[in-house]
């Protein structure tokens, strides 16, 4: 069963804001939502969790919602080596993390 | 920066060998995981280790087992590599704040 809905896929312009939309309305009060990404042929890339406070990093900025059923990623100024697959997961252990298909982000010149 | 390492990036074996899958981190982490990802299926775990000597079986333990005899160094061997086993293989680390960093993955195919 799927935890997590996201788009399957998204365009953005170069230097703009890229929102990438996840929903989790089955998400416990224990459980993370975590961002990674995976550029092709490259393992996943962490980039951001949170609980339930939005969080901000050198990378992407997580907003969510106060009744934690859904939730943003903002790239705030996407660049073309921003293309890649991005997953939204939610865990309440770390010990298994399950990927789902994620949203195919292209950033477009 | 967490640096997770894999020894290989690609691989050709034939059916029957038996394969070793290296892979080494650099943040004295606590639980490392492998994972395969195939097209369509998504990433699986294989196996996970929260401590040298220490396993767990993941979701698709059968046709794998693995090795942790250092705390940094977690192995995955396909004891008669099947070609059902090619696939990319990811191996993971965590430490005491629980997010999983990635090495580079090892794209394995077997004929």
């Amino acid at each position: 069963d799927a935890k997590t809905t996201q788009p399957t896929s998204m365009d953005c312009a170069e230097g703009r804001a890229a929102n990438l939309p996840c929903n989790h309305s089955t998400i416990s009060g224990n459980e993370y939502v975590y961002w990674y990404r995976q550029i092709h042929s490259q393992g996943p890339q962490y980039i951001i969790h949170g609980l339930k406070n939005n969080e901000t990093n050198e990378m992407a900025s997580l907003i969510i919602t106060e009744d934690r059923k859904s939730s943003t990623l903002i790239l705030p100024h996407a660049t073309l080596r921003d293309t890649a697959v991005y997953y939204c997961i939610v865990e309440g252990s770390n010990y298994k993390l399950t990927f789902g298909k994620g949203t195919l982000l292209t950033v477009n010149p | 920066d967490v640096k997770v390492t894999q020894s290989s990036r690609y691989l050709v074996k034939r059916t029957g060998e038996k394969v070793f899958l290296e892979c080494v981190q650099d943040m004295d982490h606590e639980n490392m995981f492998w994972y395969r990802q195939d097209p369509g299926l998504g990433l699986r775990l294989i196996y996970f280790s929260y401590d040298v000597k220490m396993k767990e079986k993941g979701d698709i333990p059968e046709g794998y087992s693995v090795s942790r005899e250092k705390k940094e160094r977690f192995s995955l061997i396909l004891e008669s590599a099947s070609t059902n086993q090619t696939s990319m293989y990811l191996c993971a680390s965590s430490g005491a704040e629980e997010t999983q960093y990635f090495g580079p993955g090892t794209r394995l195919l077997v004929l």
